[in-house]
């Protein structure tokens, strides 16, 4: 069965350095989105993605996050300058988006710790 | 208040029990709505989807009631492999999801 895939695992960063988490969605999938789990709370979505555009991100999404699909497989999430408080899972997502179809499947996440 | 809403729980209940709990949606233009469930740091997985006659799985059953804004999850005949954190979803027209917090299920042998 087909699965997004995320690398790194896992990431240890210094405070203020740059990060780019990467995502391998399900390949027939036209839609791409990204959360976030910090430790004990709920899932928080960041930002959705379609047609080589952002069509909607939250609030959480500043200016310190990009997203990028470099070719036709990859789909990464950059944090510029990393604080403490970006300490979280990450969660890569996609969706068909024909047909109706409306199940988002997840990838099983990049750990991300800013020291 | 908070987009959807969750019993915490925990619910811990003996092998064979059937447990019950549910979530409540601020949004009353939500268009869709899912159960996923999460096991302990891993990735949230699709349960199942919630259709407005209400719908079953197997051992699942799922209820909408738009009108009150309320879903609900009742698990038949539990087993220990059903122990997780049961995630209520909400999606608008954007397909942005909107997640509780969960209710965390332990089954008992």
């Amino acid at each position: 069965e087909p699965e997004v895939t995320q690398t790194p695992s896992h990431q240890v960063t210094q405070m203020g350095q740059e990060v780019i988490l990467r995502c391998v969605p399900i390949s027939n999938h036209l839609y791409f989105y990204w959360y976030r789990q910090i430790l004990g709370q709920k899932v928080e979505f960041l930002v959705s993605f379609y047609n080589n555009e952002i069509s909607e991100k939250s609030e959480i999404f500043d200016d310190q996050f990009s997203v990028e699909r470099p070719d036709g497989s990859n789909f990464t999430l950059k944090i510029r300058s990393t604080k403490l408080e970006d300490s979280a899972m990450y969660f890569c997502a996609s969706r068909p988006g024909a047909g109706g179809q409306e199940t988002q499947y997840f990838g099983p996440g990049t750990r991300l710790l800013v020291l | 208040r908070k987009e959807v809403e969750q019993d915490p729980g925990p619910f811990n209940v003996p092998e064979g029990a059937t447990v019950a709990f549910n979530c409540t949606y601020s949004n009353s233009a939500s268009q869709s709505f899912f159960w996923y469930r999460q096991d302990c740091r891993k990735e949230p997985k699709l349960l199942m989807s919630v259709y407005s006659s209400g719908n079953e799985d197997g051992r699942f059953t799922a209820q909408l009631n738009r009108a009150s804004q309320y879903i609900s999850l009742l698990i038949r005949d539990s087993k220990l492999s059903d122990s997780a954190t049961y995630l209520c979803v909400v999606n608008m027209y954007d397909y942005k999801l909107s997640f509780g917090a969960g209710t965390t299920v332990t089954v008992r042998a």
